[in-house]
């Protein structure tokens, strides 16, 4: 079983929808990241968190340290949010421990 | 501010070069990363280190090398390429806050296609 589990591994929707990507782990740790690769490959740092809530712009991200789950929301989901979002772990040996990423399309 | 540079963006290589890729970071970051990305799979650490001069081995780390002789770079080198790390490389930064919480920082990647 791996100690970082994202739903779904593949996401299909439309413009405008109210998306959820979500992740589990089992594993104790100090921060959980999400990030996001665009289709030209690039990563980029979406959050880090530790305990809460985080917003920025359309994104939120929520995370339930008891229940060891996060979310990523994204509001009014745009084509251009396509992209394949990762969320990561870090644990008790500061190592990040990834998911296998949920890849989401947006249509227009 | 350049952040996490990776040279070269793309590389072919024959089986049994070698070659070094290069990471740099201009953050001041203790911790660096090498992983590579293969098609269906999350990331996988390859290398990292802790600080300048110090290195140690992730989770892939068999056929490559790295250093960390300057805090800013760190070095992964492949000795005798095979077709098996054909892959993408990303490298990454990261700073510890407080109780070990780490932002990381990527760099854009580097395509590495062994023939």
């Amino acid at each position: 079983k791996n100690e970082v589990e994202q739903s779904p591994q593949n996401l299909t929707a439309q413009e405008g929808e109210f998306i959820t990507i979500n992740c589990s782990y089992s594993v104790g740790i100090s921060a959980l990241h999400w990030l996001q690769q665009h289709p030209g490959g690039g990563i980029v740092s979406l959050f880090m968190l530790s305990s809460g809530k985080k917003k920025h712009g359309r994104l939120i991200a929520t995370i339930n340290i008891q229940e060891k789950h996060s979310s990523l929301h994204i509001t009014a989901s745009h084509p251009r949010d396509s992209a394949v979002y990762i969320c990561a772990v870090r644990d008790s040996n500061y190592q990040l421990i990834w998911g296998a990423g949920t890849k989401l399309i947006i249509k227009p | 501010n350049a952040g996490v540079t990776q040279t070269p963006k793309f590389r072919v290589l024959k089986t049994g070069q070698s070659m070094t890729l290069l990471c740099a970071q201009d953050m001041n970051h203790e911790y660096m990363y090498w992983y590579r990305q293969d098609p269906g799979m999350g990331l996988r650490l390859i290398h990292y280190s802790v600080g300048e001069g110090t290195t140690a081995k992730g989770e892939v780390p068999d056929g490559y090398n790295v250093s960390r002789l300057k805090k800013q770079n760190f070095l992964l080198g492949l000795e005798s390429a095979a077709p098996s790390q054909t892959s993408v490389y990303f490298c990454a930064s990261s700073y510890i806050l407080g109780q070990g919480y780490t932002e990381a920082f990527f760099g854009q990647g580097t395509r590495l296609t062994v023939v």
